[in-house]
């Protein structure tokens, strides 16, 4: 079992672009929550896809869309994006309710 | 206390010493409580999930214990050693939201 895979490790967008981060959730788990995590910041949760739905969110601006596909994998995607969206984005996956496991995040640069 | 705070926010230690570390949390509607341990370029580690007022865990040389009631965690390493070094992350869950410390970053200096 792989565990929890994000790709790609590190990304360079520069201001206004438009980006998605991948996230491959463990074996079993139905369930994938993403996190933003800027310097000196504790991950923030941004929101969370179960049943190809979105079932809960953070307090994030609508350029942040995510999608969940039928073998579970899910996609964050953020528009527009500016400065401030440069940070760590990791995922993790659960088997609906129960503890998360993490994966080793994706580190993006707006320039 | 809205959010979780976490105490010290770094520290260095000499090998072989203990530490101890600190996760304060909202009281109300608390679920759980989580530790991670996170090294550099690597994925965040669970620790241990604690959900009883008064619950004590152990794994090795690392320990917690957990008072929901005033809405806090205390995280200890005995016998601190290099491999040690990573950042310890809380995080309080309440419903299926997790809320994360800042976490405190430990290095063991040998």
């Amino acid at each position: 079992d792989a565990g929890v895979t994000q790709s790609p490790t590190h990304l360079i967008k520069t201001r206004g672009q438009q980006v998605t981060l991948r996230c491959s959730p463990k074996s079993g788990h139905d369930t994938v929550s993403w996190y933003q995590q800027a310097l000196g910041q504790g991950p923030q949760f941004i929101f969370q896809y179960y049943e190809e739905e979105e079932r809960q969110r953070g307090n994030f601006p609508d350029r942040f869309s995510g999608h969940q596909f039928p073998n579970y994998s899910s996609e964050l995607n953020v528009n527009a994006l500016w400065l401030g969206d440069s940070a760590l984005y990791l995922c993790a996956s659960s088997l609906s309710y129960n503890e998360q496991f993490f994966g080793p995040g994706t580190r993006l640069t707006v320039l | 206390i809205l959010n979780v705070e976490q105490s010290p926010q770094s520290l260095h230690v000499q090998e072989g010493d203990s530490t101890n570390f600190t996760c304060s949390f909202p009281s109300s509607n608390f679920y759980a409580l989580h530790w991670y341990r996170w090294e550099t370029a690597k994925s965040p580690e669970a620790l241990f999930v604690m959900t009883l007022n008064g619950d004590e865990k152990k794994k090795g040389r690392i320990s917690a214990t957990l008072n929901t009631k005033e809405g806090y965690s205390y995280l200890y390493i005995k016998g601190s050693q290099p491999e040690d070094s990573a950042t310890y992350l809380c995080a309080s869950r309440r419903g299926d939201k997790y809320i994360f410390g800042t976490g405190t970053r430990l290095k063991v200096l040998a």
